[in-house]
């Protein structure tokens, strides 16, 4: 099994450019979340889908944040326009099921906004 | 709101010096505790799920138990390869987002020879 693959690994750009971070879940996995991690304030969840269908963005910081998962084998998160702020690694993760455990989390995107 | 704070927030041992990590927190409910390894520039490992008070989890040179207001990582003569940082999460029972875990902003061990 691959594991989750996440693209691009790193990012950098300018502070109002449009950035997009791309998930590939494991095959068979119907839950698939977005963590950002910061020093601060550690792994936030920002957004999660069931079965392709958004089930919570709480976690969202704000609506130049969007996610989008077209089907059960790709997953989008986009930041429109980007600020310095949002600097991070952000990461996808999935797992089977409804319970909690075994979260298989990609190798992250790390995004610097200059 | 479900908050987990993990101490200390950096911990540096001697190859088969034995220490404790340790995972406050508090939530509504618990539904579960999780401990999860993060190796630099890689993705969080999951390591344990601890569900009640009294519950403890083994896995080589790690132990983790459980009581109702914290969590501790035991580690018995660690190695170097131990090193990593060490990540607790909570999961409220509440709510429809039980799929929710909260994490503490971890601990990071460092194992020298």
């Amino acid at each position: 099994d691959a594991g989750v693959i996440q693209s691009p690994r790193h990012e950098v750009t300018e502070m109002g450019q449009e950035v997009t971070l791309r998930c590939k879940p494991i095959s068979g996995h119907d839950y698939l979340f977005w963590y950002r991690q910061t020093m601060m304030r550690g792994l936030e969840l920002l957004i999660y889908f069931n079965n392709n269908v958004p089930i919570d963005d709480s976690g969202m910081p704000e609506d130049r944040f969007s996610a989008k998962m077209p089907n059960a084998s790709f997953s989008t998160l986009k930041i429109q326009p980007s600020e310095p702020r949002d600097s991070a690694v952000y990461f996808c993760a999935s797992r089977r099921g409804r319970g909690g455990e075994k979260l298989f989390f990609g190798s992250g995107t790390q995004l610097s906004v200059l | 709101e479900d908050q987990v704070t993990q101490s200390p927030e950096a911990l540096r041992l001697q190859e088969g010096e034995s220490s404790s990590l340790n995972c406050s927190y508090t939530v509504s409910g618990l539904r579960g505790l999780f401990w999860y390894r993060q190796d630099p520039g890689k993705g969080p490992e999951f390591l344990f799920t601890l569900y009640s008070a009294g519950e403890e989890k083994e896995k080589e040179r790690l132990k983790a138990t459980l009581t109702k207001k914290e969590s501790f990582l035991h580690i018995t003569a660690p190695k170097p390869e131990d090193s990593a940082t060490y990540l607790c999460a909570v999961q409220a029972l509440a709510t429809g987002t039980a799929s929710k875990l909260t994490f503490g902003t971890g601990t990071r061990l460092q194992v020298t020879l």
